[in-house]
């Protein structure tokens, strides 16, 4: 079975400290791909970032940066130097090819204090 | 604009009747999907289609139906049968041979 766990349900920090979001992923496939999603109040989900699974180098992409280890089976998201627009619900997910049908986590709620 | 429009925003509705949400795509995208979002959990899958005319259960489609008439068009209905209709539900879609799901902003449906 295929499961995205989010163990942080909310985390708050103050404007421009770094944030680390965890996420544990379980599949016994070995080509799959990774997301997160941004969910600010307004609703809509937003693209952030994808990884695919043979594909373990990480990247940083303006304040974001991803932390991908398939030992570990883990797929971890880091803000540095939060801003109050950073604010949001996020989601990690997991999908596969051929249907592409995302598996979501249960979301960490971050809220960036001025 | 290109994107995913999901209408309308906010409705509300009594218990008991059908409602059908909206979500159109001028993306020409391929596969269109639908997933509900309770207060406070992740996102589930109702239904998807990765073709017209073609569609499939996702992981909670009891109580929902679809069509797939045209590429650009993936109508959700809720019907009486779904027990539990009040939620926010969100229409996506992913271009052929990509392997990323862009997301609509988004439906409330209410149900008293």
């Amino acid at each position: 079975a295929q499961k995205v766990t989010q163990a942080q349900t909310e985390i708050s920090v103050v404007e421009k400290e770094d944030v680390t979001l965890d996420c544990v992923y379980e599949t016994r496939d070995t080509t799959y791909y990774l997301f997160w999603y941004k969910q600010p109040p307004s609703g809509e989900l937003v693209f952030l970032i994808r990884r695919n699974s043979f594909d373990e180098q990480n990247e940083i992409s303006g304040r974001y940066s991803w932390n991908f280890q398939k030992s570990t089976s883990s797929f971890n998201f880091t803000i540095t130097a939060s801003q109050v627009v950073d604010s949001a619900v996020y989601f990690c997910a997991l999908s596969f090819p051929n249907d592409y049908k995302l598996s979501f986590g249960a979301g960490t709620t971050v809220t960036v204090r001025a | 604009d290109g994107g995913i429009t999901q209408s309308p925003k906010y409705l509300f509705r009594k218990e008991g009747q059908n409602v059908t949400l909206s979500c159109e795509q001028n993306l020409n995208h391929d596969a269109m999907y639908w997933y509900r979002q309770d207060p406070g959990q992740g996102l589930r899958l109702i239904y998807y289609s990765q073709i017209v005319n073609d569609f499939q259960k996702g992981d909670i489609a009891e109580g929902y139906s679809v069509s797939r008439e045209k590429k650009e068009s993936f109508p959700l209905t809720v019907t009486s049968a779904q027990k539990n209709p009040t939620a926010f539900y969100l229409c996506a879609s992913r271009p052929r041979g990509g392997n990323t799901i862009y997301f609509g902003e988004g439906s409330w449906l209410t149900v008293v």
